[in-house]
């Protein structure tokens, strides 16, 4: 069953400007992992943060978890067009099968 | 990094055909696949896990005898859609772990079904 909710559903900014989105999920996790899709495509692995850490970079991309309030935050910043896709989150929980997120929907206005 | 690739990438049928997609494992052994399907504009929900050489494990709520799933190697898995019918039109996801408890999966690029 699915876990995570995002907030926001959808996300336009121009181009330049931050982009965050969260993720809320209810039971206990081994790692929760942000994904982005491009509109008909699979799926790209962004970054992995495990249940023990608090925070994580990856380029332009900034992870938060707070397992206490069950909720993760992914940054993007400086945002470009490249970046206009969806972004799930996904938690990784019992017997290591993903639990994914709605998604957030996010277009970067050129 | 590990390549996942999926075949047909896009198909059309007919009502109560069967189609058959291929999810391999370009350059690693998958010990564990999985299927995931996925509604316009929405999440993917997880259909079923296989593990190379046993039988396939089901999601609450999917057909078994629906959905078909093979894992005869190490790098392929097939999911048969069998009589499929217009509600069965989805775009279906595989992807892959190297061992059952690892944390990364690559996921293939996705299938989009549309039965007519």
């Amino acid at each position: 069953s699915q876990q995570g909710e995002e907030d926001p559903q959808a996300l336009s900014i121009q181009e330049g400007e931050n982009a965050t989105m969260n993720c809320s999920y209810k039971t206990s996790i081994n790692n929760l992992q942000w994904y982005r899709q491009n509109s008909g495509r699979g799926l790209v692995h962004l970054i992995l943060i495990r249940s023990n850490e608090r925070e994580k970079h990856s380029g332009r991309l900034r992870v938060t978890l707070d397992t206490s309030k069950k909720s993760s935050s992914l940054l993007i910043t400086a945002s470009r067009a490249a970046d206009t896709a969806s972004y799930f989150c996904a938690t990784d929980a019992i017997d290591y099968k993903l639990s994914f997120g709605a998604g957030t929907t996010v277009t970067v206005r050129a | 990094g590990a390549v996942v690739s999926q075949h047909p990438s896009r198909v059309i049928c007919k009502s109560g055909t069967s189609v058959k997609i291929e999810c391999r494992s370009l350059d690693f052994q998958a010990t564990t696949m999985f299927w995931y399907r996925q509604f316009p504009k929405k999440s993917l929900m997880l259909m079923a896990t296989s593990n190379e050489g046993s039988k396939a494990t089901y999601e609450q709520g999917v057909e078994k005898d629906k959905f078909l799933i093979n894992h005869a190697s190490l790098t392929l898995s097939t999911l048969t859609v069998t009589s499929a019918h217009p509600e069965d039109s989805s775009f279906y996801i595989c992807s892959a772990r190297t061992q059952p408890s690892t944390d990364t999966q690559y996921f293939g690029p996705g299938t989009r079904l549309t039965v007519l």
